[in-house]
C-alpha cells in the first residue's frame, strides 16, 4: 500500500528565512508526487509535482521541492519566508499508471512570524 | 471556470438521518475523489473512481455509499449518519490517464456536523 509521511506537525520560521517542509513516501514503482496548500476554511490548491525530468520542481508562490529517490523524499522549500505562506501544506503520492489513488499525509502547519 | 463544485457547503444531521454530498467538475476529469479531513489525521480517502462507471473503496468506506452518476458528478451518500460521521469532506478530480496534467483539483468542502 502507498503511503505518505510527513513527520513534523508544525514548522515554524521567521520571515525573510528558508523553510523545509519534509515528506517521505512509499509506493510501488515510480510515483507522482505533489504539495498541496490549504488556508484557513478554503479547499486545497496545488503548489508543484513531479511527474519525470528534473528532480528539482518549481511551483507557485516560490515553492520548489526536490525529488529523492534513493531517500523516496519530496520536500517542500522556499529560499525566504513570507507571513503570508502560514497555513496547512499537505504531500501526496500517486503511483503512475491507470487507476491509481492519490494518498495524502496527516499534513505540516507552518507558522511564519514577523 | 467552475472547476470542482460541492454541495451543501454546511450541514447538520441528527444521529440516523441520511444525506447525500454532491461533487461535479466541468474538467471532463476521468477520476474523482472523495475524501474526508479531521484533525491530526490529513486527508483520508472514502471512495474514488478511476473513470465513468466504477468505484472503489479507499481508506475509511465504511458507512458510505458513493455513485458515479455521469462523468460529470459523484456523490456520496450517509445511509444513517453518526457522530463519528463529523467531518470535512473533499471532493477532488484529475485526470489519470495519458497525460502530465495529473494535479487533482479541490472542491471548497462541505462541513458536516452529526448531533
Amino acid at each position: 500500500a502507498q503511503s505518505v509521511a510527513q513527520p513534523e506537525d508544525q514548522v515554524k520560521v521567521a520571515e525573510g528565512n528558508p523553510l523545509t517542509v519534509k515528506c517521505t513516501y512509499s509506493v510501488s514503482g515510480n510515483p507522482y508526487l505533489f504539495w498541496y496548500v490549504q488556508y484557513p476554511n478554503r479547499g486545497l490548491q496545488f503548489l508543484l509535482k513531479y511527474i519525470t525530468g528534473d528532480n528539482l520542481v518549481k511551483g507557485s508562490y516560490g515553492f520548489e521541492a526536490e525529488f529523492n529517490k534513493s531517500q523516496t523524499s519530496f520536500h517542500l522549500k522556499k529560499p525566504s519566508a513570507l507571513v503570508s505562506d502560514s497555513a496547512l501544506y499537505f504531500c501526496a503520492v500517486r503511483a503512475t499508471g491507470t487507476a491509481s489513488k492519490l494518498t495524502f499525509g496527516t499534513g505540516t502547519r507552518l507558522q511564519v512570524t514577523l | 471556470n467552475a472547476g470542482v463544485t460541492q454541495t451543501p457547503k454546511f450541514q447538520v444531521l441528527k444521529t440516523g438521518q441520511s444525506m447525500t454530498l454532491q461533487c461535479a467538475q466541468d474538467m471532463n476529469h476521468n477520476s474523482m475523489y472523495w475524501y474526508r479531513q479531521d484533525p491530526g489525521m490529513g486527508l483520508r480517502l472514502i471512495y474514488y473512481s478511476a473513470s465513468e462507471g466504477t468505484t472503489d473503496k479507499g481508506e475509511v468506506p465504511n458507512g458510505y455509499n458513493v455513485s458515479r452518476l455521469n462523468k460529470r458528478e459523484f456523490s456520496l451518500r450517509l445511509e444513517s449518519a453518526a457522530p463519528s460521521q463529523t467531518s470535512v469532506y473533499f471532493c477532488a478530480s484529475s485526470e489519470a490517464r495519458g497525460t502530465l496534467n495529473t494535479e487533482a483539483f479541490f472542491g471548497q468542502g462541505t462541513r458536516l456536523t452529526v448531533v
